[in-house]
């Protein structure tokens, strides 16, 4: 099953930007990662589904158009343009992997963004 | 639109077993777009899958949690359930139910989450 790598913090200028990576462990190039954002005290909700190709599907429901991925090689990406304070979470990446009887689940160590 | 929300003791003691529930409204359980999951997120960690269920009753564990998992799917209450056996205080966390739809492949939406403590 794939590991995704996460940096654990990254910071940004309100009204700035900034990129986040999750990283796919080598042989699994060709998967798509989803992402996550948690607000302090609150529960996780999606933000977009990434691949190769860019976004896979819609975003999550209320995702501003602020938010966009990318796709490449064994990164994947999202962009936050003019980060606002209410940008200010921890981001997690997921991906399945197999399907019937081995599917799993994995998540990122995830990366906490601070608006400065 | 789907609503989760998990429901359970919020302490257990160790060596016990941890139960919860979630409960789904805006549509149904039986849906064949959809398969049920739990996701824990320990104090200050981050996220784990904890297993997912369809509403046949098939089953799908995390290989590190599976000897100690059991998810299970009421119809006519439209709800899943989780037990975990064997409790220690590695296992205090939030517990989060959360929708999987089969198409999409991505977890959306999810509960509030409910803490469970485990201790003496």
């Amino acid at each position: 099953q794939p590991v995704l790598t996460q940096p654990p913090s990254a910071s940004a200028s309100l009204g700035a930007s900034v990129t986040l990576t999750c990283t796919l462990s080598s042989g699994y190039s060709n998967y798509k990662v989803d992402w996550y954002q948690q607000r302090p005290g609150k529960g996780p909700r999606f933000v977009m589904r990434v691949g190769t190709g860019g976004i896979v599907g819609s975003k999550g429901d209320g995702i501003p158009d602020r938010f966009s991925v990318l796709g490449s090689g064994l990164n994947r990406y999202l962009t936050i343009k003019n980060i606002q304070e209410e940008d200010e979470s921890d981001y997690y990446c997921g991906a399945d992997h197999g399907n019937g009887s081995n599917f799993v689940y994995v998540f990122g160590t995830g990366t906490k963004v601070t608006v400065l | 639109q789907l609503q989760l929300q998990e429901s359970g003791p919020g302490l257990v003691k160790p060596s016990e077993t941890l139960s919860l529930t979630c409960t789904v409204s805006g549509g149904s359980i039986s849906s064949s777009s959809y398969y049920w999951g739990w996701i824990r997120q320990p104090p200050g960690k981050g996220l784990d899958w904890i297993g997912s269920i369809y509403y046949t009753g098939n089953t799908y564990y995390n290989p590190s949690l599976k000897s100690r998992v059991t998810i299970s799917v009421d119809t006519s209450k439209n709800q899943f359930s989780l037990k975990l056996s064997s409790v220690t205080a590695a296992d205090t966390a939030v517990y989060y139910c959360a929708s999987w739809h089969s198409a999409l492949h991505w977890f959306d939406p999810w509960g509030q989450g409910t803490l469970v403590t485990v201790s003496s």
